[in-house]
Order: structure tokens, then C-alpha cells, then sequence
């Protein structure tokens, strides 16, 4: 039973650099979110999809923010022009219905 | 407004004692539920234990439990016999619908960072 996947686990990149990260789901799962967590917080949502269809962005996301999901697999998230703020670790969760989300192990992003 | 509020920022427990970690939260809707997850240094967040707001019994798994008091909202985490495997950040979570979207996001404290003493 394959878990929730993420890919890079660590990203350094520098500011004004576009980065992008994928997530892949558990395999029956239909519902696919991302959140985000800085240093000493608990993680905040970012935006959800049910199968390939976007339907929730926090007002977190701002427009250098974009994320996909075009077969209702993977998902990939995409920082354009990265800030120094952008710093964080971007979780990725994936959960069956109204069921519990479970949880990848994270890309540790830094913008220097 | 805060809607999860974890006060302790840090706990200190002695190997194969018992540790509560506390919750509080702030809803005005009767349908919620509560999640504990462990987040390790790792950085993967692992689900322990949830709570929904008409259960009629405390959840229970395995060495943790919820000591859920729905009156004074609270839902406390109860790890029984420390490991020092759990020594991590505990972060207690509640589920929010996603208005429209026939789905709910978590929103969660700042979490409390639990070491065990060996």
C-alpha cells in the first residue's frame, strides 16, 4: 500500500527562480489537497481538487501560485518569480471522500 | 480568530509515562471533527487519532486517546507509556467544510513539541 509521494523533498533555489513540485496521491484517492507550514506553525490550506477539477484556493495562493491536477492523478504545484517569504514546506494530502487526509512527507522549499 | 489553540509549546515527558497534550477550539457548527497528527523531524505528518463531534465515546488508538470534553471544547491527546519514538510535534487539527465543494481542509494549531525524557 503505496502512501502519498512527493517530489523534490528539498528545494534551494534563488529569488525570482520559478520552481515547481509534484505530489502523487494514494492511488483510490479522488481528493487531493496542498498546505503549506513555516517555521514554528501548523500547516495552512492552500487549495484543494476533487479528481482533476480545481474547486478551493485560499486566499494564501496568490497569482505567482499555480496548481494542477490534468488527469485527476498527480498534482503539481508551481511558484513562479519565488520570494524569500515563499520559504516553507508545501504539503501535500490526499484523502478518499469525507475520510481522514492523509499526508506525503513534504518539500522543504528555501529561496535565497 | 484562532480556532485551534494549542498552549503549551513544549512537554517534557519521563519514557513509559503518560502525557497529555491540550486542545481547545472554537466552532459555532454542531457537525465537526477533531484530528491529531505527529509530525516527526522528518517532516511527514502522521494521522493518530480523530474525533467527531456526535461520537458518543472518547476515541481511542492503540497508546493514544482523545479526552474529548465537547461542553468546554476540548479535545486533549492522551499518549499512554512514552516511547521515545514519540518524541516529535504534535499538532491537533479540526475539519472545516469547503463551502460549495462537498469537502472540508484542516485547519490546525501551532502544535506542541514533545520530547521524551529516556
Amino acid at each position: 500500500d503505496t502512501g502519498v509521494s512527493q517530489d523534490p523533498r528539498h528545494k534551494i533555489t534563488k529569488r525570482g527562480q520559478n520552481v515547481t513540485f509534484r505530489c502523487d496521491p494514494i492511488s483510490e484517492h479522488n481528493r487531493l489537497y496542498w498546505y503549506r507550514q513555516t517555521l514554528g506553525q501548523g500547516p495552512e490550506f492552500l487549495t484543494y481538487f476533487q479528481n482533476e477539477a480545481q474547486l478551493e484556493k485560499s486566499r494564501l495562493l496568490s497569482d505567482r501560485f499555480s496548481a494542477e491536477r490534468p488527469k485527476g492523478s498527480f498534482s503539481t504545484l508551481e511558484i513562479q518569480r519565488t520570494e524569500q517569504g515563499d520559504s516553507a514546506m508545501y504539503l501535500c494530502a490526499s484523502t478518499r471522500g469525507e475520510e481522514t487526509q492523509y499526508f506525503g512527507p513534504g518539500t522543504r522549499l528555501l529561496v535565497l | 480568530a484562532q480556532k485551534i489553540t494549542q498552549t503549551q509549546p513544549g512537554m517534557f515527558v519521563q519514557e513509559k509515562e503518560a502525557v497529555t497534550l491540550d486542545c481547545t477550539y472554537d466552532t459555532s457548527d454542531p457537525s465537526y471533527g477533531l484530528f491529531w497528527y505527529k509530525q516527526p523531524s522528518s517532516g511527514e505528518m502522521i494521522f493518530l487519532i480523530y474525533q467527531g463531534s456526535y461520537d458518543q465515546q472518547n476515541a481511542t488508538e492503540g497508546r493514544y486517546s482523545l479526552n474529548f470534553q465537547k461542553a468546554r471544547k476540548s479535545a486533549n491527546l492522551v499518549i499512554s507509556a512514552s516511547q521515545l519514538g514519540d518524541s516529535a510535534m504534535y499538532f491537533c487539527a479540526m475539519r472545516e467544510p469547503i463551502h460549495g465543494a462537498g469537502s472540508y481542509q484542516l485547519t490546525f494549531g501551532k502544535g506542541t513539541k514533545l520530547s521524551v525524557i529516556p
